[in-house]
């Protein structure tokens, strides 16, 4: 019974290049989240999808950042042109609803751009 | 201000009990939760209380939750040496954006053998 799998588990890109970083959430889960944390700070939300919908993006950076999670495959958030300030640690959870279902994160995919 | 707060950090001795505390300004949650997280890992439930409930508890955990005042507590019993971690409370937000899981900053709790 696999819980929320992301990978890479660490990515290292130069300044300018692109990351993805991909989740597959639980199985039964239909409704997938991506977060990120800084050092020493909490988690911050950034997108809320579920398959083939973007349903809340108001925490996506408006450029370089984008999120999808397709009808099959898993859910894929990519960073183009990556900057020394995008390193951080990213986080996707999944749960079977919305708001009546607690939230199961994956370990972590954690990005360090040099 | 922020609209969950907690302690930054937590001291205690092996065997006392913890109790983590978290203040919120507003919530639309069904649900309120405590995470987990021990270095280089993710995050892990916990455990949860539905916000029309008083107290849950759970093994070594009790979680009481205070909502006249916006307050949530996590009390670990006996604690051990493993339970060394970050602990984070979340909660959605009145008016929050669906699947916005606001986050606290963390308690780091220490136990000290």
């Amino acid at each position: 019974n696999a819980g929320v799998m992301q990978n890479p588990r660490h990515l290292v890109r130069r300044r300018g290049q692109e990351a993805r970083l991909r989740c597959s959430p639980m199985k039964g889960h239909s409704h997938v989240y991506w977060y990120r944390q800084l050092p020493e700070e909490g988690l911050k939300f950034m997108v809320y999808l579920q398959k083939e919908n973007i349903i809340d993006e108001s925490g996506m950076p408006k450029e370089r950042f984008s999120a999808e999670f397709p009808k099959e495959g898993p859910s894929i958030l990519r960073i183009q042109q990556v900057v020394r300030g995008d390193s951080a640690a990213y986080f996707c959870a999944s749960s079977r609803d919305s708001q009546n279902s607690p939230l199961h994160f994956g370990n972590g995919t954690r990005l360090t751009v040099t | 201000g922020e609209d969950v707060e907690q302690s930054l950090f937590l001291s205690v001795r092996e065997g006392d009990s913890s109790v983590i505390n978290c203040t919120y300004t507003d919530s639309s949650s069904t649900y309120l939760y405590w995470y987990k997280q021990e270095p280089g890992a993710g995050l892990q439930l916990l455990t949860y209380i539905f916000s029309n409930m008083d107290m849950k508890q759970d093994q070594r955990l009790t979680v009481l939750l205070n909502k006249k005042d916006k307050h949530l507590s996590l009390r670990i019993a006996d604690t051990q040496t493993g339970d060394s971690a970050i602990y984070f409370c979340a909660g959605f937000i009145y008016g929050g954006s669906q699947g916005n899981l606001i986050f606290g900053k963390g308690t780091k709790l220490s136990v000290k053998p």
